[in-house]
This record gives structure tokens, C-alpha cells and sequence, in this order.
């Protein structure tokens, strides 16, 4: 099946400080990606829809100004937590879509 | 607008026993449907999915699963499963135009020996 890859898989950040994750399809380009949210022992919530070359579409509720989205190319998609919070302390996922949506393996964000 | 229901957010199961995993939708339009696993600490792996066809559907690591179009039911089945079958399992829905997925709160598999 397709790979999709996310880096780091896990960063610790002091508050007030911006951190990238990034997502790559590895074998497959990927015109849509998406971001999710997961707190422990919960569903996947969807933040924000990626399209390549385009602005992302966000989810209610989601900053837009806090969590940036860039899609630059077929295969990268990288999620920007500016200025991070404890509060935005979590597991974030990232998937990339032909047909099927494959899953990257997650990224654990700590901010203290 | 879509919704996915899963019945349990728990299921303890003994080794070598069969086990199902229920799942239901709900849809104005039609419907791709998948079945996920994810293990402590990692992404979600698929498991199967059902896009067309056979409305029964052979995933990995012995799953299946079957499309009940008037139960609106896609309930995820083993009929021996392992201690490594341990897991967080998420039934999702997908609009054909749109293709966002709709989650389930997921269901936990306990496996004991």
C-alpha cells in the first residue's frame, strides 16, 4: 500500500515557540492532504483539508492563523503551530488521499 | 451530512475467539466505507475498505467485513483473534464527491490470553 510519512514523530516545545510537521506521500503524489487531531483516547478530528498549489480549507472552530497549512508540492504538505500553547499539547496525524486515504504514522506534540 | 456509530468503545475478547466489531452509518448519498486500526502511539493503518462490488470484503490480518446496505451496517469481523489484534478501531465513511472521512469514536479491542 501507499507510505505516508510525517516528521518529527515527536517534538517537545517550550510555550510561545512555532513548530513545522511535515507530511510526505513517499510513493504516490497527492493533490489533497488532510490534518487531524487526536486527544487521548479519542476519534480523529479533522482540522483542515490541504490542496496542492491552494489555500487549505479549515475546519469550524480551527485558527487558520494559528495552525498554517502549506501544500507546496504533490508529495509535502507541512502543518505550522505558531506561537504553541499546552493547550495545543496532542497527537497530530496527517493523511494523504488517491482513492484511499493512507495515514501518516502521527506526531506527538508536548508543549510545556 | 454523514455520522458513523460505533456500539462499543469496548470489546474484551479471549484468544482464539471469534469477535465483531459493529458499525453503523448514516448517509444521504452513497457511501465508500473503511475499517482502521491504530496501535498505541501510531497512525492508522487500513484495514479494508468497501468502495463497490462484493458487499463482503477480505481486509489484512484475517479481517473482514460486511456492507449491509439496508442495515446500513458495515460491522467488522475475526473469527480467531490474537493477542497482537490489540488495538483502536475506527470505522470511517467517505462521501464519493467530497472524500473527507467521517470517524467513529472507535471501538477498543482487548485481546487476553
Amino acid at each position: 500500500g501507499a507510505v505516508v510519512s510525517q516528521h518529527p514523530s515527536w517534538v517537545i516545545c517550550k510555550s510561545g515557540t512555532s513548530v513545522k510537521i511535515e507530511c510526505r506521500s513517499l510513493d504516490f503524489q497527492a493533490t489533497t492532504m488532510f490534518w487531524y487531531r487526536q486527544f487521548p483516547k479519542q476519534s480523529l478530528m479533522l482540522m483542515a483539508t490541504s490542496n496542492e498549489g491552494s489555500k487549505a480549507t479549515y475546519e469550524q472552530g480551527v485558527e487558520k492563523d494559528k495552525f498554517l497549512i502549506n501544500h507546496a508540492s504533490l508529495t509535502l504538505s507541512t502543518l505550522t503551530v505558531t506561537s504553541a500553547h499546552p493547550e495545543d499539547s496532542s497527537f497530530y496525524i496527517c493523511s494523504a488521499r488517491d482513492l484511499t486515504q493512507y495515514f501518516g504514522p502521527g506526531t506527538r506534540l508536548t508543549v510545556l | 451530512a454523514q455520522s458513523v456509530t460505533q456500539l462499543d468503545s469496548q470489546v474484551p475478547v479471549f484468544e482464539e475467539a471469534p469477535v465483531e466489531l459493529r458499525c453503523n452509518y448514516s448517509s444521504s448519498v452513497s457511501v465508500y466505507l473503511f475499517w482502521y486500526v491504530q496501535y498505541p502511539n501510531q497512525g492508522l493503518q487500513l484495514l479494508l475498505k468497501y468502495l463497490s462490488g462484493s458487499t463482503l470484503v477480505k481486509g489484512i490480518n484475517g479481517f473482514e467485513a460486511e456492507f449491509n446496505k439496508s442495515q446500513t451496517s458495515f460491522h467488522l469481523r475475526k473469527p480467531s483473534v490474537h493477542i497482537s489484534d490489540t488495538a483502536e478501531y475506527f470505522c470511517a465513511v467517505s462521501d464519493q464527491r467530497y472524500s473527507t472521512l467521517t470517524f467513529g469514536k472507535g471501538t477498543m479491542l482487548l485481546v487476553s490470553p
